[in-house]
């Protein structure tokens, strides 16, 4: 069954720095997303990403984050400095376009800021 | 935007017995409906969902039904095994916005 795959696992790092989180999307899907979740808190709707644009970003979607799609299957998520807040899973979803629903979720990436 | 809340937010029950977890959506224009299982360190897998067309759908052990004038869902677990400890989300989806509004979780755990 096609997954969508997302690295690294765990990632540390220091306050301040940049970070990379990296997603793989199933392959005929064309609708993206960046969800997060902080420990113990509700799965919370980052950004949204078509056609190589975003479609829609909540609040915390500020001026410190930002999303590439810069090889045609690779679909990141860049957090310019981190704060200790940021730490939380983040998990990238896709889905395919002849539907409105199906979203399929990665295994998350679990970000801990020091 | 969508609110979806969640109850309860912990349910423990007996191997064998069933459970239930509720949710209820505040937007009319929500129109489906997923429930998703979260392992420990893993992503949300959907399990079940149900479109608004829909008042109830069954898929062996698990059920969803919808109430769409009440706004409400539950998800349905007959027969739990120790396999089914884990944190279940439920969510809606508006078709206008494209992203899934989820509660916050119930953790059920099956006592063997």
């Amino acid at each position: 069954e096609p997954e969508v795959t997302q690295t690294p696992s765990h990632q540390v790092t220091q306050m301040g720095q940049e970070v990379i989180l990296r997603c793989v999307p199933i392959s005929n899907h064309l609708y993206f997303y960046w969800y997060r979740q902080i420990l113990g808190q509700k799965v919370e709707f980052l950004v949204s990403f078509y056609n190589n644009e975003i479609s829609e970003k909540s609040e915390i979607f500020d001026d410190q984050f930002s999303v590439e799609r810069p090889d045609g299957s690779n679909f990141t998520l860049k957090i310019r400095s981190t704060k200790l807040e940021d730490s939380a899973m983040y998990f990238c979803a896709s889905r395919t376009h002849t539907t409105n629903y199906g979203y399929t979720f990665g295994s998350g990436t679990r970000l801990t800021v020091v | 935007g969508e609110n979806v809340e969640q109850h309860p937010s912990t349910l423990s029950v007996q191997e064998g017995d069933s459970a239930v977890i509720k949710c209820t959506y505040s937007d009319s224009a929500s129109n489906y409906f997923p429930w998703y299982k979260q392992e420990l360190g893993k992503g949300p897998q959907l399990i079940i969902d149900i479109r608004s067309n829909v008042g109830e759908k069954k898929d062996q052990r698990i059920a969803v039904t919808l109430n769409k004038t009440a706004k409400h869902f539950s998800l349905h677990i007959t027969e739990t095994q120790p396999e089914d400890s884990a944190v279940y989300f439920c969510a809606a989806f508006l078709s206008n916005d494209y992203k899934l509004s989820f509660g916050a979780g119930t953790t059920v755990t099956v006592r063997a």
